[in-house]
């Protein structure tokens, strides 16, 4: 266990709503991650953070914005949810001061965008 | 630009057979690599790495990978399988002092009573 936890665990909301899933560590590291989870695409970055108020884009951020005001808490959120950003969504966190690389994933999230 | 490539999205097998799970990857400079399993409704889990040394890398519940840098390959193989392996095997790999994991597709393993 990595002492990850992610809120809410399921959520259904319509289209055009705001939604904001928060990732809760108890680890104390540095960086943290955002990916989304589809069929037939594995697991894709959105945001990642490597520090408080420090963060920078992934492979598919467009519609998604972060926030990190604490070591231990990062959010993520749809300004306006659409029906395309139905999926699963993981955070995960990296221990990069040690010199293995690995990421520590949470339990997920599942969005419903109706 | 990195990338990973698993080209079997399923592989059912017998109970007790051996089994391959293919991962194949592209980058210009050293990597890490990784084998992630996911459970049903679960997270993903670190199943085994390569970051340097003996190219062959074990996991405490019998899966073995080999890095094969000619090939570019990180396959997952197991001599014999069980019942309880059946899950999602995600490949990654991540550029040595990059920030991030890149994910292949996944491997849906089933394994058949």
């Amino acid at each position: 266990d990595a002492g990850i936890t992610q809120s809410p665990r399921h959520k259904v909301t319509e289209t055009g709503t705001p939604v904001t899933l928060r990732c809760h560590q108890t680890e104390n590291h540095r960086y943290m991650y955002w990916y989304r989870q589809d069929p037939g695409h594995g697991l894709r970055l959105i945001h990642y953070s490597y520090g408080v108020k420090d963060t920078d884009k992934g492979e598919v951020s467009d519609g998604y914005s972060v926030s990190r005001s604490k070591t231990e808490d990062f959010l993520l959120t749809l300004e306006s949810a659409t029906s395309s950003q139905t999926s699963v969504y993981f955070c995960a966190i990296s221990a990069r001061d040690r010199i293995v690389y690995e990421q520590y994933f949470g339990p997920g999230t599942r969005l419903t965008v109706t | 630009a990195q990338s990973v490539t698993q080209l079997d999205s399923q592989v059912p097998v017998f109970e007790e057979a051996p089994v391959e799970l293919r991962c194949n990857y592209s980058s210009s400079v050293s990597v890490y690599l990784f084998w992630y399993v996911q459970y049903p409704n679960q997270g993903l889990q670190l199943l085994l790495k390569y970051l340097s040394g003996s190219t062959l890398v074990e996991s405490i519940n019998g899966f073995e990978a080999e890095f094969n840098k000619s090939q570019t390959s990180f396959h997952l193989r197991k001599p014999s399988v069980h019942i309880s392996d059946t899950a999602e095997y995600f490949c990654a790999v991540s550029e040595t002092g990059a920030n991030n994991l890149f994910f292949g597709t996944g491997t849906r393993l089933t394994v058949i009573p």
